[in-house]
């Protein structure tokens, strides 16, 4: 299995303009994660799937974030616009059977908005 | 909500010294508590995990212990090596809501 798989691996962009991180969880996982890292908040969930549908999106920052899974193979974190606060490592992570099992995490997209 | 704290924030031992981390949560209706180590500019990796209805759990050098009483539990290194330096991570369930992560404690080995 090639695990969690995140693109892109960087992203730069200016401020204000719309960025998309990309995410396929493993086959067959039925939850689906998306946790920003910086220095100051550490891991911190923003949204997460069960079975394609969101369950709970109260970390999502704000307005300008938006999350979707159209399938099971597929997940899109949709900040819109940008600003240098958004400036973190953003993971997604997959599990099997509940929210109380270990998680997979992918290799993360670093987004470093200027 | 689950609130999850961890300490130290960063660790140094000698090599082949024992290391331990410990976490305290908030929720007493937690019941699974996981550890992950994160090497640098890598992705968070499950090391070892523990339940609430087991008090201890040991797997090689690495052990975790629960105290359910108390809401805390701990990740003790035994014999550490170099390659155990990173960023370790504890967290906590309740089984109805996703794992809350501590903020994470830096091991640093030195050898």
């Amino acid at each position: 299995d090639a695990g969690v798989i995140q693109s892109p691996r960087h992203e730069v962009t200016e401020m204000g303009q719309e960025v998309t991180l990309r995410c396929k969880p493993i086959s067959g996982h039925d939850y689906l994660f998306w946790y920003r890292q910086t220095m100051m908040r550490g891991l911190e969930l923003l949204i997460y799937f069960n079975n394609n549908v969101p369950i709970d999106d109260s970390g999502m920052p704000e307005d300008r974030f938006s999350a979707k899974m159209p399938n099971a193979s597929f997940s899109t974190l949709k900040i819109q616009p940008s600003e240098p606060r958004d400036s973190a490592v953003y993971f997604c992570a997959s599990s099997l059977g509940g929210l109380a099992y270990g998680y997979t995490f992918g290799s993360g997209t670093r987004l470093t908005v200027v | 909500g689950e609130n999850v704290e961890q300490h130290p924030s960063t660790l140094s031992v000698q090599e082949g010294d024992s290391a331990v981390i410990k976490c305290t949560y908030s929720d007493s209706a937690s019941n699974y508590f996981p550890w992950y180590k994160q090497e640098l500019g890598k992705r968070p990796q499950l090391i070892i995990d523990i339940r609430s209805n087991v008090g201890e759990k040991k797997d090689q050098r690495i052990a975790v212990t629960l105290n359910k009483t108390a809401k805390h539990f701990s990740l003790h290194i035994t014999e550490t090596q170099p390659e155990d330096s990173a960023v370790y991570f504890c967290a906590a369930s309740a089984g109805n809501t996703p794992l809350v992560f501590g903020k994470g404690t830096r091991l640093s080995v030195i050898a």
